[in-house]
């Protein structure tokens, strides 16, 4: 069965710091895995990662995967209060529950 | 382009009662998706339209039927709402359907359902 488990669930953090939060899965078919921000309302698009070691930037945001250890990351660094929300990983429709970060100022 | 549109925002209802949600795209996308969301459980799906005239079951379908009315429209009916399908519904919609991974789902702003 088709899964994704993301770590921590919570994670609180001062503004500034950097964060590293995980994503590991297990699929049979690997083709891509994504990741989403959720504030208030609706996921908004991050990344999509189809290749290993290859790192996806936006910003203070990256992320990359690992196929042969079947995990992603994702990093935030000098964090902001903007950056509160909740992080979603996803095997297309298979999601993983989320990492809430908050961001103290 | 308005992107994914739901109706409503908020509903209340009793136990019992029936409701539709609607759900629309402007960006000519194939498939589309309905999701529950609840604390500490992520997204789930419910159903799924691969393309206009086709349905399927997600993870979680019980008590939810769905009409894919035509391409740019697919909506979700709770016949008889129970207190466990109080949850935040979020609709969604891709390009290429569920089994083309090299594609991102764009989300609706939700409907906050509480079933009393």
């Amino acid at each position: 069965e088709d899964k994704v488990v993301q770590s921590p669930l919570s994670l609180v953090v001062h503004e500034g710091d950097t964060v590293t939060l995980n994503c590991s899965y297990e699929v049979t078919n690997f083709r891509s895995l994504l990741w989403y921000k959720q504030e208030k309302k609706a996921p908004t698009f991050l990344f999509m990662l189809t290749s290993s070691g290859i790192e996806k930037k936006s910003g203070r945001l990256s992320s990359i995967l690992d196929k042969k250890e079947l995990f992603s990351i994702l990093n935030i660094t000098a964090t902001q209060t903007g950056d509160s929300a909740v992080y979603l990983c996803a095997l297309k429709i298979i999601f993983g529950k989320g990492t809430r970060l908050h961001i103290l100022p | 382009n308005a992107g994914v549109t739901q109706t409503p925002k908020f509903q209340v209802l009793k136990t019992g009662q029936s409701m539709t949600l609607q759900c629309a795209q402007d960006m000519n996308h194939n498939s589309m998706y309905w999701y529950r969301q609840d604390p500490g459980m992520g997204l789930r799906l419910i159903y799924y339209s691969a393309s206009e005239g086709t349905t399927d079951k997600g993870e979680v379908p019980n008590g939810y039927n769905v009409s894919r009315l035509n391409k740019r429209e697919f909506s979700l009916r709770l016949e008889s709402a129970a207190p466990s399908q109080t949850s935040v519904y979020f609709c969604a919609s891709t390009r290429q359907g569920p089994g083309d991974w090299t594609d991102t789902q764009y989300f609706g702003p939700g409907t906050r359902l509480t079933v009393l």
